[in-house]
């Protein structure tokens, strides 16, 4: 199971681009890299996933480079509403031994 | 779609008791997850099932958990007896196959913070 390293804890300002990067030196072929978010007293929301190169959505872009080994969340623009712990997980749901890591993820801490 | 839902939202009991914690996956989704999070160990795969079947509960503490997923769209967590070191938010999430690549998104429920005296 690909295993990953993720910062305990990142702050920041409203209105600045956080980047978030997630260590995952023994991702398989077949896995994926997904980020979820996770604010005080609720379950974890899923972000954003990709396989390679540079994926974004309305939320996050997710940048991935050739080797895989790392990737990195971005968050354009940054408001307090965006202060939550976030997850980076590797791996694939087909596969008998995959398994859930959800780590201790990050800490994102913004201020006005 | 109203989303995952779990019951009951707190529960406080004492040391000994039994515990059961409740999920409702979304309507279509075929495989159910429940969690543990505390501060010390964050967020742990307790057990998954797909299609009501348990697939891997490795994640399970110890003989005093079970769980059971007698249809598609409840499942149970138990604890009996439970004990002080119990005391966590459990999460139930589920999500739907959808044959494509990658990992499909999982559905996070509200949770049920437990406390055990």
């Amino acid at each position: 199971l690909a295993k990953t390293t993720q910062p305990i804890s990142m702050d920041s300002y409203e209105g600045q681009e956080v980047n978030i990067t997630c260590s995952h030196n023994n991702i398989a072929t077949n896995d994926y890299i997904t980020w979820y978010q996770q604010f005080p007293s609720q379950g974890p929301r899923f972000i954003i996933q990709g396989y390679k190169t540079k994926v974004t959505n309305e939320v996050a872009s997710l940048f991935i480079p050739a080797d895989r080994k790392s990737s990195t969340l971005s968050l354009p623009r940054v408001s307090l509403s965006d202060t939550a712990v976030y997850y980076c997980l590797v791996g694939t749901w087909y596969s008998s031994a995959s398994k859930i890591i959800f780590g201790s993820g990050t800490r994102l801490s913004i201020r006005p | 779609d109203a989303g995952v839902i779990q019951s009951p939202r707190h529960e406080v009991t004492e040391m000994g008791q039994e515990v059961t914690l409740r999920c409702k996956p979304i309507s279509g989704h075929d495989y159910l997850f429940w969690y543990r999070q505390t501060m010390m160990r964050g967020l742990e795969l307790l057990i998954y099932f797909n299609n009501n079947v348990p697939i891997d509960d490795s994640g399970m503490p110890e003989d005093r958990f079970s769980a059971k997923m007698p249809n598609a769209s409840f499942s149970t967590l138990k604890i009996q007896p439970s004990e002080p070191r119990d005391s966590a938010v459990y999460f139930c999430a589920s999500r739907r196959t959808s044959g494509g690549a990658g990992t499909d998104t999982q559905y996070f429920g509200p949770g049920t913070r437990l406390t055990v005296l």
